[in-house]
């Protein structure tokens, strides 16, 4: 079955230093990739997206994220945080031949002064 | 400003009472979805829409009813809501297809006593 997982619910770090959130997902071809932000109070904001191509793909507000089919991966970074980075990020994974999209449960981004 | 827009963005209600959440686009995208977002469950997808007259279930439809008599137009409707449907609801729509990238809505939250 199609699924995609986000192992840490949590996770704090310090402004300024560096994050990588880990997303993982299992499917049968090749999947559209993308990592979605909430802020409180707020919708989700699409970050990036993968479809075909260069497998380091950059995003919104200094996010980037790269695709690694051999370990069906699909991490998000980010070289510095900042305050304003506190959010719920999601992983979703576009399934081309279900035509649905399928969330992650999401991983909450706390930042420390 | 292209956009979902819901309404209300808050409800409180009574078991049993009905109610309709509105969601409207402005993009005149194809594809309209609704999710609903649980604690420690991240998104699941309750209906979704791939043009007008189409709808179908997703994985959480129990409850729920769905209408697309317009293209911009995609209400959800509660016809006896349950303390089990106290949640945050958000509406989303794609271009054409309901892999791709989704706009959201800014979220609807019901609380059912």
């Amino acid at each position: 079955a199609q699924s995609v997982t986000q192992p840490d619910i949590h996770i704090t770090v310090s402004e300024g230093a560096s994050l990588e959130l880990r997303c993982n997902y299992s499917y049968g071809a090749t999947p559209y990739l993308f990592w979605y932000v909430q802020s409180p109070g707020q919708g989700l904001q699409l970050l990036l997206k993968y479809f075909s191509g260069d497998t380091l793909v950059q995003g919104i507000k200094g996010f980037e994220a790269e695709f690694k089919r051999s370990q069906s991966s699909f991490n998000l970074r980010k070289p510095s945080v900042h305050w304003s980075d506190a959010a719920e990020y999601f992983c979703a994974v576009g399934l081309t031949r279900g035509d649905k999209i399928i969330f992650g449960k999401g991983t909450r981004l706390h930042i420390l002064p | 400003e292209a956009q979902v827009t819901q309404n209300p963005r808050y409800l409180i209600t009574v078991t049993g009472k009905k109610l309709t959440v509105t969601c409207s686009q402005n993009m005149n995208h194809e594809y309209m979805s609704w999710y609903r977002q649980d604690p420690g469950l991240g998104l699941r997808q309750i209906y979704y829409s791939m043009n007008v007259e189409v709808t179908d279930k997703g994985d959480v439809p129990e409850g729920y009813k769905v209408s697309r008599k317009e293209k911009r137009n995609f209400p959800l409707i509660l016809e006896s809501p349950s303390p089990n449907q106290t949640s945050l609801y958000f509406c989303a729509s794609s271009l054409n297809s309901g892999a791709n990238v989704l706009t959201f809505g800014a979220g609807s939250r019901l609380t059912v006593l």
